[in-house]
């Protein structure tokens, strides 16, 4: 099986523009999770998204939301970046069946999204 | 305090030593991840535990509920075991959050 894919791996964009991130699953995997990586914070949960719908929210503002599609493919979009959004995002999907269940999650290669 | 600490934050050792890193965590979980991740930020994961051991190669990982503690072990070291190593747990609630140790930069010398 295809692992996780993100794309594209590394992008350069400057304060105040909005990106968006995506990330294609393992086939059969319905649920994808996104993460922020910063040397500071380490790894933080953005949100998951299970069936299309968001199941779960981390602790971040408006300016980060998601979507996912009916094949389970994900994309991640920041607006009005900022200098601390450069960082690795990380998306990883899981079989996830069961909510409140911990599922294992297969990491994608990430995103580095430099803001200047 | 964080609800995932893990110790130590940085170790450099000779190849072919023992290596223990630990995990420590303050809520009820459901399950324990430890992650490997090289330079450049791919992330693998190495195990997923609830109880008891699990042993991969040279790789063995404990979890100890009742003291809420868990250790990753490398047996023979070798330097391309160097990477971060971090723990991660899902929480014992309804969601399926998962919450992040810092990570241990391991760094294994030839």
């Amino acid at each position: 099986k295809a692992g996780v894919t993100q794309t594209p791996r590394y992008l350069i964009k400057t304060r105040g523009q909005q990106v968006t991130l995506s990330c294609s699953p393992i086939s059969g995997h319905r649920s994808v999770s996104w993460y922020q990586q910063t040397p500071g914070q380490g790894l933080q949960f953005l949100f998951e998204y299970f069936s299309e719908t968001q199941r779960n929210k981390g602790n971040f503002p408006g300016r980060f939301s998601g979507r996912q599609f009916s094949n389970s493919r994900s994309e991640m979009n920041v607006s009005t970046l900022e200098l601390g959004d450069s960082a690795l995002y990380l998306c990883a999907s899981s079989l996830a069946i069961l909510q409140g269940t911990y599922n294992e999650q297969f990491f994608g290669p990430g995103t580095r999204l430099t803001v200047l | 305090k964080n609800e995932v600490e893990q110790s130590p934050q940085n170790l450099t050792a000779q190849e072919g030593e023992f290596i223990t890193i630990n995990c420590s965590y303050s809520v009820g979980i459901s399950a324990l991840h430890w992650l490997q991740q090289h330079p450049g930020g791919g992330i693998v994961s190495l195990f997923m535990l609830s109880s008891g051991k699990k042993k991969h190669g040279r790789l063995i990982a404990t979890i100890n509920i009742q003291e809420k503690h868990s250790s990753l072990h490398i047996t023979a070291s070798h330097p391309r075991d160097s990477a971060v190593y971090i723990c991660a747990v899902g929480k014992q609630v309804r969601d399926d959050k998962i919450i992040f140790g810092k990570g241990t930069r391991l760094h294994i010398l030839p």
